[in-house]
């Protein structure tokens, strides 16, 4: 298995510009996770999915933050208009079953940098 | 108070020696816990699980568990350059229903 893929893999653009990421998940898994991740916050659950379905989106910062899974083996997390405070690396991650046990995979990551 | 606390380090050791990693939780309704090793400019990946209070060894990876005490610990027996890494834990709460993770402690792994 190719394991989680993300892309793009580095992505810079302007403050007020829409950015979308994209993750595919490790095939088979059903649960899919949106973390981001900075010096100063660490690692921060954004949103996860079960079977498609937003299970828990608290972690969402604000509603510029936008996510979707339309089916098994797509999500987009979507930032509109996008702020310099939301530069950081954003990871996807997937896990078969329940999280509380099984091992969460994560992707490489795509480092987003708003100017 | 964040629901998971790390030592931010850096820690150093020498090669060979026993490296020590400790975390705290804030949520008594946290079950599992997980420790990460993440390489700059990489993705975390899991090294161990635990879920019951005592030790858990796996290879030179020894996870402890103290439930009474929220506290969680992660020994690397024989270190070697190849450690050297920023270790995550994480904590899945019943509570919530989620993940939280630390921010991590540097380790370096010195020759």
């Amino acid at each position: 298995d190719a394991g989680v893929i993300q892309s793009p893999r580095h992505e810079v653009t302007e403050m007020g510009q829409e950015v979308t990421l994209r993750c595919k998940p490790i095939s088979g898994h059903d649960y899919l996770f949106w973390y981001r991740q900075t010096m100063m916050r660490g690692l921060e659950l954004l949103i996860y999915f079960n079977n498609n379905v937003p299970i828990d989106d608290s972690g969402m910062p604000e509603d510029r933050f936008s996510a979707k899974m339309p089916n098994a083996s797509f999500s987009t997390l979507k930032i509109q208009p996008s702020e310099p405070r939301d530069s950081a690396v954003y990871f996807c991650a997937s896990s078969r079953g329940s999280g509380s046990y099984n091992e969460q995979f994560f992707g490489p990551g795509t480092r987003l940098t708003v100017l | 108070q964040k629901e998971v606390e790390q030592n931010s380090g850096p820690l150093s050791v020498p090669e060979g020696a026993i490296a020590s990693l400790n975390c705290t939780y804030s949520d008594r309704g946290s079950q599992s816990f997980f420790w990460y090793r993440q390489y700059s400019g990489k993705s975390p990946e899991l090294i161990m699980f635990i879920y019951s209070n005592g030790d858990k060894e796996d290879g030179r990876f020894t996870a402890q568990l103290n439930k009474a005490s929220q506290y969680v610990s992660l020994l690397i027996r024989d270190s070697q350059p190849s450690d050297s890494a920023t270790y995550l834990c994480a904590c899945f709460s019943n509570t919530g229903n989620q993940f939280y993770f630390g921010t991590g402690t540097s380790l370096t792994v010195i020759p």
